[in-house]
C-alpha cells in the first residue's frame, strides 16, 4: 500500500542521454512535486502540478520536464544528462486542506547515476 | 523569497536523552511549518507540523516550538533511541505558495 512510488530506485547512464523517472501516488492528492536532494542532503523544490498546471517552476534547466498524464502520476523526463546532474530525485504529493495545510508525502526517491 | 537554515548540521546525543534540533526561516509571512525525518536510502517522512497560530504542539515523544517573534521553529525529541537517528529537516511554506522551502538538515546521532 505505498503512498507514493517512483521508479526506478537506481537509474546508472552516460552523458547524453535522456531518461525518465516516473511517480505515481494512490493518496488522492491534487498536487505532486519533484525535488532533487544533492551530495550535501540539500532538498531543492524542481516543479510541481496542480490540477494539471505547472504552479512552480524554478529556475531548472529546460532539459527536465515534468509530466502529469492524470492526477495519480507525474513523470520527470531528462534530456542530454549532464555530470552535475547526478542526485537523488525525490517526488512528493500533497493536499491542499481548508485549513490550509501543506503536509507533503514523499516517495522513496531515485537515485540517479550519471557518468 | 524564503531561505532557512539549520543551526547545526550534526547533533550528537546519548541514548535516553532528550534531543533539540533547531531551525530559522527569514520570511515573515510563512504561515506553515514542517519537520521532516529522513533515514538513510529513503524518502523524508513527516514527524509533525504546526500553524503560525499556534506556538506549541505535541505528538508522540516530540514537541514542536514555534517563535514567530524570532523566526525561530525547534523540534524536540523525549527520550532519544536509536531508531530516532536520522537527518531532520525543517520546511516552510507561507505567501500562498504551494511549494515548501526546506532547510539544510540536522544529523542527529545517537550514542549508546
Amino acid at each position: 500500500d505505498t503512498a507514493v512510488s517512483q521508479t526506478p530506485k537506481y537509474l546508472v547512464t552516460q552523458m547524453g542521454n535522456d531518461k525518465s523517472i516516473k511517480c505515481e501516488q494512490n493518496l488522492g492528492h491534487d498536487t505532486m512535486y519533484w525535488y532533487k536532494q544533492d551530495s550535501k542532503k540539500f532538498l531543492k523544490i524542481m516543479f510541481s502540478y496542480n490540477n494539471k498546471e505547472l504552479i512552480i517552476n524554478e529556475t531548472v534547466p529546460n532539459r527536465f520536464s515534468p509530466k502529469s498524464p492524470d492526477k495519480a502520476h507525474l513523470n520527470l523526463h531528462i534530456n542530454s544528462l549532464e555530470l552535475g546532474d547526478s542526485a537523488v530525485y525525490f517526488c512528493a504529493s500533497s493536499q491542499r486542506s481548508q485549513r490550509g495545510t501543506r503536509t507533503q508525502y514523499f516517495g522513496p526517491g531515485t537515485r540517479l547515476t550519471v557518468l | 523569497g524564503e531561505s532557512v537554515g539549520l543551526h547545526l548540521p550534526t547533533l550528537s546525543v546519548q541514548e535516553g536523552d532528550n534531543s533539540i534540533i533547531n531551525c530559522a526561516y527569514s520570511n515573515s509571512a510563512s504561515d506553515y511549518f514542517i519537520w521532516y525525518k529522513q533515514e538513510s536510502g529513503k524518502g523524508p517522512q513527516f514527524i509533525i507540523d504546526i500553524r503560525s497560530n499556534m506556538d506549541k504542539r505535541q505528538g508522540q515523544r516530540v514537541t514542536v516550538l514555534l517563535n514567530k517573534t524570532v523566526k525561530h521553529l525547534s523540534l524536540q525529541i523525549a527520550a532519544t533511541q536509536p531508531g530516532d537517528s536520522a537527518v531532520y529537516f525543517c520546511a516552510v511554506a507561507g505567501g500562498g505558495a504551494d511549494g515548501l522551502t526546506f532547510g539544510k538538515g540536522t544529523h542527529l546521532i545517537i550514542q549508546p
